[in-house]
């Protein structure tokens, strides 16, 4: 199992360009998320997924959209590159435990980007 | 108010000794899980120890373990005999109820193991 890939890892973005950072996942989980992590502040949650077809907003959605088409795949689009979006950002994805234990979180090797 | 709190952001601790690194937590759900993670220079994120709400005993995992006080809402990460390998930063998480997997994240402790 290749576990949580995230391409590319690294991205240099001019201010408003578009792209899209990949996700997959081979572990067959339900949930998916991303979160982008920024000096002395943890990671914060942008969008999340609890399955194909259904996505939701975290704490700093704004900027960001995404979909989820597959289990496995699930893209970060950024529409409108601006500099406050430098950050590393991680993908993750975790089984479905229901309200019990467990269900920790796997990440992705993140993405470095730098919005000049 | 802040779902999780690491007051600690630097810790220095000698090489062979243990460590105690704090977390408390903020939650109104009876059903909860608490993480910790340790992320090294490298940048990925390493999964180390869970505990869950309803468990009674600390959970443990080889040098690590969780001391979980309820009452307190603290969920603090005990590593025995620190090596130089330890030496990276360590989020607590929480993951809220049931239902989705929303998990919170604290802002970390870099610690730093001197030989």
């Amino acid at each position: 199992n290749a576990g949580v890939t995230q391409t590319p890892k690294f991205q240099v973005l001019k201010t408003g360009q578009s792209m899209t950072l990949q996700c997959a996942q081979d572990m067959n989980h339900e949930y998916m998320s991303w979160y982008r992590q920024d000096p002395g502040m943890g990671l914060r949650l942008i969008h999340y997924s609890v399955g194909a077809g259904i996505t939701d907003q975290g704490e700093v959605p704004n900027g960001y959209n995404v979909s989820r088409s597959t289990t496995e795949d699930f893209p970060l689009r950024l529409l409108s590159a601006a500099p406050s979006q430098t950050s590393v950002y991680f993908c993750a994805s975790s089984s479905n435990l229901g309200s019990g234990a467990g269900g920790e979180q796997f990440f992705g090797p993140g993405t470095r980007l730098t919005v000049l | 108010a802040q779902k999780i709190t690491q007051t600690q952001p630097g810790m220095f601790v000698q090489e062979k000794e243990a460590v105690t690194l704090d977390c408390t937590y903020d939650t109104s759900d009876q059903s909860y899980g608490l993480f910790w993670y340790k992320q090294p220079s490298s940048g990925e994120m390493i999964f180390l120890i869970y505990q869950g709400s309803y468990d009674e005993q600390n959970a443990t995992e080889g040098r690590y373990s969780l001391n979980f006080q309820k009452a307190r809402k603290s969920a603090n990460l005990v590593i025995s005999a620190s090596q130089l390998g330890d030496s990276a930063m360590y989020f607590c998480a929480m993951r809220e109820g049931g239902g989705f997997n929303k998990f919170y994240f604290g802002s970390g402790t870099k610690l730093n193991v001197k030989p």
